[in-house]
């Protein structure tokens, strides 16, 4: 079946403008997580979702960053009033089970790569 | 908090020498180990885990891993390199944060050039 999609592909914005990100996980899957990668860094946990519910959105950089999965399947990242800093790699991953660690695999999507002018 | 390190920013290997890139991880309790590989333009793909067990994991593509608690350290292993190996790869830590909620943690990456 299809893995984890993500769109756009790619996405150049100007600063201060805002930005939806879209994440369409593997069917079924309960679990799905956003992480932003940096060039040069390994992918850095922003916020994940069990169902429709966010679960844990400690690692969102500030509040003009926001997610949602209002029926539990696709899910949105946006950021609002877009930064130069903002400018990285967002990844998507869904998991068929709850998130935690037994029979927990992460299937990741090939990202959007934001740049902000 | 967990943390991973990978010492390695990039390495060069012969097509057909052995390979061993190096991950370790610091973490309270027995932490759950993964090893990612990123290929230009594509998702990050689950090259093996650990759990709990054997401390020597096979995966996928002819990777292991060898878990030593006493080193804190989950290296990545193949006997025999393929130019198709060349790639990005990432050690991993999963653990519960203090907020009760389950997170991966990445290293920094290694890349990995293959010379034919």
């Amino acid at each position: 079946g299809a893995g984890v999609s993500q769109s756009p592909r790619y996405k150049v914005t100007k600063r201060g403008q805002d930005v939806a990100l879209r994440c369409d996980p593997i069917s079924g899957h309960v679990s799905l997580y956003w992480y932003r990668q940096a060039l040069g860094q390994g992918p850095e946990f922003l916020t994940y979702f069990n169902y429709e519910a966010q679960q844990d959105k400690s690692g969102l950089p500030n509040d003009r960053f926001s997610a949602e999965r209002p029926e539990g399947s696709i899910s949105t990242l946006t950021i609002q009033r877009t930064e130069q800093r903002d400018s990285a790699m967002y990844r998507c991953a869904s998991s068929l089970e709850l998130a935690g660690p037994i029979g927990n695999e992460q299937f990741f999507g090939p990202g959007t790569r934001l740049t902000v002018l | 908090a967990q943390s991973v390190t990978q010492p390695d920013i990039h390495i060069t290997v012969s097509e057909g020498a052995s390979l061993e890139l190096r991950c370790n991880y610091s973490y309270g309790a027995t932490p759950y180990l993964f090893w990612y590989v990123q290929s230009p333009g594509q998702g990050l793909q689950l090259l093996l885990k650990y759990f709990s067990g054997d401390t020597l994991v096979q995966g996928i593509k002819g990777f292991e891993a060898e878990f030593k608690r006493s080193q804190s350290s989950f290296n990545l292993r193949k006997p025999s390199v393929h130019w198709s190996d060349a790639a990005e790869y990432f050690c991993a830590v999963g653990a519960y944060s203090g907020a009760g909620s389950y997170q991966l943690t990445f290293g920094k990456g290694t890349k990995l050039s293959v010379i034919p």
